[in-house]
């Protein structure tokens, strides 16, 4: 059975303090995995897909790296706007349907 | 940029109401989806669409239907609205099926409210 499993489900960080969102995954063939950031009450707003082991994509203060086991999405001086709910969400071989993860719930403390 | 459109952002309905959602894109995808996302929960797959009146069951099609009788619409049926249909839907779109195209583009969410 496909899983996605994100850790931590909330993280509070000081204003400049990086870190990164892991999102581990089980699946027999995997043809995509996403990152989306959703901030309360509103959709997902689509961030990175990574297709491959080993690939990297960034945006600002935000890059997504892939493995065969997990993804992280890596916060580098993040400030108090990057605070949102952060979810992963993998496609497998041969399906139209995602498989989301909880989602980690970031905040960023000025 | 991708639009996906809900018609509305709050609804509130009584118990066996019959209740429709709407969602429009405007970008010619090809894929339509409808999710709902509870707390704890997460998001699950209602329906989705791969082309205009086809259709697939996702995770949760029980006490929901779908119509789309047109590409760039998608909508989400409750028969008989029940309190445990109280939820957050979401509708996406994605271009097509092959990558880089899979992506799927959320609307802004209806939040539902079942008395």
């Amino acid at each position: 059975e496909d899983q996605v499993t994100q850790s931590p489900e909330a993280l509070r960080l000081q204003e400049g303090e990086s870190s990164s969102l892991n999102c581990s995954y089980t699946v027999s063939g995997l043809r995509g995995l996403f990152w989306y950031r959703q901030d309360p009450g509103k959709g997902p707003e689509f961030l990175f897909t990574l297709y491959s082991a080993g690939e990297e994509k960034e945006k600002e203060r935000l890059k997504a790296t892939l493995t065969k086991k997990e993804s992280f999405l890596h916060i580098t001086a993040p400030k108090p706007e990057d605070s949102a709910t952060y979810l992963c969400a993998l496609l497998p071989a041969g399906s139209y349907q995602l498989t989301f993860g909880k989602g980690t719930k970031l905040s960023v403390i000025p | 940029d991708v639009k996906v459109t809900q018609s509305s952002r709050y609804l509130v309905k009584r118990t066996g109401e019959k209740v429709f959602l709407e969602c429009v894109q405007d970008m010619d995808h090809e894929n339509m989806f409808w999710y709902r996302q509870d707390p704890g929960l997460g998001l699950r797959l209602i329906y989705f669409s791969y082309d205009v009146k086809m259709k697939e069951k996702g995770d949760i099609p029980e006490g929901y239907s779908v119509s789309r009788e047109k590409k760039e619409r998608f909508s989400l049926i409750l028969e008989s609205a029940s309190t445990n249909q109280t939820s957050m839907y979401l509708c996406a779109s994605s271009p097509g099926t092959s990558p880089p195209s899979e992506t799927q583009y959320f609307g802004p969410g209806t939040r539902l409210l079942v008395l």
